[in-house]
């Protein structure tokens, strides 16, 4: 079965400090990856998606970046953090299925808190 | 710009009520809608729908698509505390990645 996990659960860091948030995916292979976020508890907002090792796509303008170094690992960075860079991350991975479906499985995020 | 709205944002019931939860969207060439429950952290799947009017149900939820309409909801019966949750609906339109937009989601809060 499919497991995906995130690192660290909680980060607490100061305005300009950078930033390294990893993904996981277990279980499957060339998965579609994404990054969310998702402020004060409401929807969630894409930031990035990959389709493939080294290929990002940014979709929204902001202050982070994303990298995919091997098939089954996602990374959401920045150099400086800003306060309103704060909120909960959610990486998920999805395989396109047959008839257009697309159902999306969420790692336990991370609750990051930019002082 | 595809486009997803919930409504209520927010609803405090009791146990043992039912309740519907509203999912209206704009999309470009409509591929799928997606439910998600989110109590404490990642969001777990719940029910995705392609077809118009069928039901799918699981327990005491279940969900309806109409694609004419642009709208789905989703029911729950007989609710219990372990209900009280985030409820997010997402579409997916025409992207080849498969990309979801949600929605702002519904706070359901079930007081015992």
């Amino acid at each position: 079965s499919q497991t995906i996990h995130q690192w660290p659960a909680t980060l607490v860091q100061p305005v300009g400090s950078p930033l390294s948030l990893e993904c996981t995916v277990e279980g499957t292979s060339n998965p579609n990856l994404y990054w969310y976020r998702q402020a004060a508890g409401r929807g969630l907002q894409l930031l990035f998606y990959s389709v493939g090792i080294g290929q990002i796509s940014s979709e929204v303008p902001q202050n982070l970046s994303a990298s995919r170094p091997q098939d089954r690992q996602f990374i959401l960075s920045s150099k400086k953090l800003l306060l309103s860079d704060s909120g909960f991350y959610l990486c998920a991975w999805s395989r396109l299925l047959a008839g257009g479906g697309n159902e999306q499985f969420f790692g336990p995020g991370t609750r990051l808190t930019v002082l | 710009e595809d486009k997803v709205v919930q409504s209520p944002l927010s609803l405090v019931v009791h146990e043992g009520d039912t309740v519907t939860l509203n999912c209206s969207y704009e999309v470009t060439n409509f591929r799928s809608l997606l439910w998600y429950k989110q109590e404490k952290k990642a969001p777990t799947f719940l029910f995705m729908l392609t077809s118009s009017g069928i039901e799918k149900k699981s327990g005491r939820l279940s969900s309806i698509l109409d694609k004419k309409e642009l709208f789905s909801i989703l029911n729950i019966t007989a609710t219990q505390t372990g209900d009280s949750a985030i409820y997010l609906c997402a579409n997916r339109g025409g992207t080849s990645y498969g990309k979801l937009t949600f929605g702002q989601g519904t706070i359901l809060t079930v007081h015992p």
